[in-house]
């Protein structure tokens, strides 16, 4: 069974530009989630998609990032325009459902903004 | 709000040593509680979980951790340390039932032969 895939695995950017990042979780997954991984500390849910509705983004800087889950499938993340304090492994990971099902990470894509 | 807490960021334990990596958490309901491991380069893995039922939860790789109410805490062990434990763990929680996961900062294990 392939796994949650995400591209690209690095990204280097300025200040100010923006980036995007892509997932595509296991088949049949409804549940879809970013989560932000800064450098010492563990990963913050950024949003979370039930097929392609959002379940919760309360935690994600609406005015620099946006996210979209395509088709329930397929989700992208965008960061415009991007800070510093944005740098960081941008996790994405799926469930079967929402309710304590086993979460799927993928490699994660490390963000560097200088 | 639930939130995790893991002491100590680094943790060095010889080979065969007892592995123990503490976590105590803060939640308003009974919560759901997991551990994952990130080797170098890979995404995290989940090790164990506990949602209901027994206390003592068995996990891959010889791992398992204890859910204690009263201390508020599930703490991580493996009796015998291996090489190919070294990586870092997470403690995570999650008390909406809605699979939030709230992660404490992790733990890096090191393996001394």
């Amino acid at each position: 069974e392939a796994g949650v895939a995400q591209s690209p695995r690095y990204k280097i950017i300025e200040k100010r530009q923006s980036v995007a990042f892509w997932c595509n979780p296991i088949s049949g997954h409804a549940t879809l989630y970013w989560y932000q991984q800064i450098l010492g500390q563990g990963p913050k849910l950024l949003i979370q998609f039930q097929n392609n509705g959002v379940v919760d983004d309360s935690q994600l800087p609406k005015d620099r990032f946006s996210a979209e889950r395509l088709k329930g499938v397929d989700s992208t993340l965008k960061i415009q325009p991007a800070k510093l304090e944005d740098s960081a492994v941008y996790l994405c990971a799926s469930s079967l459902g929402r309710i304590t099902g086993e979460l799927f990470f993928g490699e994660g894509s490390r963000l560097t903004v200088l | 709000a639930q939130s995790v807490t893991q002491l100590g960021s680094h943790v060095s334990v010889s080979e065969g040593a007892l592995v123990l990596l503490r976590c105590n958490y803060s939640s308003s309901v009974p919560p759901y509680l997991f551990w994952y491991v990130q080797y170098p380069n890979q995404g995290l893995q989940l090790l164990l979980k506990y949602t209901t039922g027994a206390t003592l939860v068995k996990g891959i790789n010889g791992f398992e951790a204890e859910f204690k109410k009263s201390e508020t805490s599930f703490h991580l062990t493996k009796p015998s340390a291996h090489m190919s434990d070294a990586a870092e763990y997470f403690c995570a929680v999650s008390d909406d039932g809605n699979n939030r996961l709230a992660f404490g900062k992790g733990n890096q294990v090191v393996v001394i032969p």
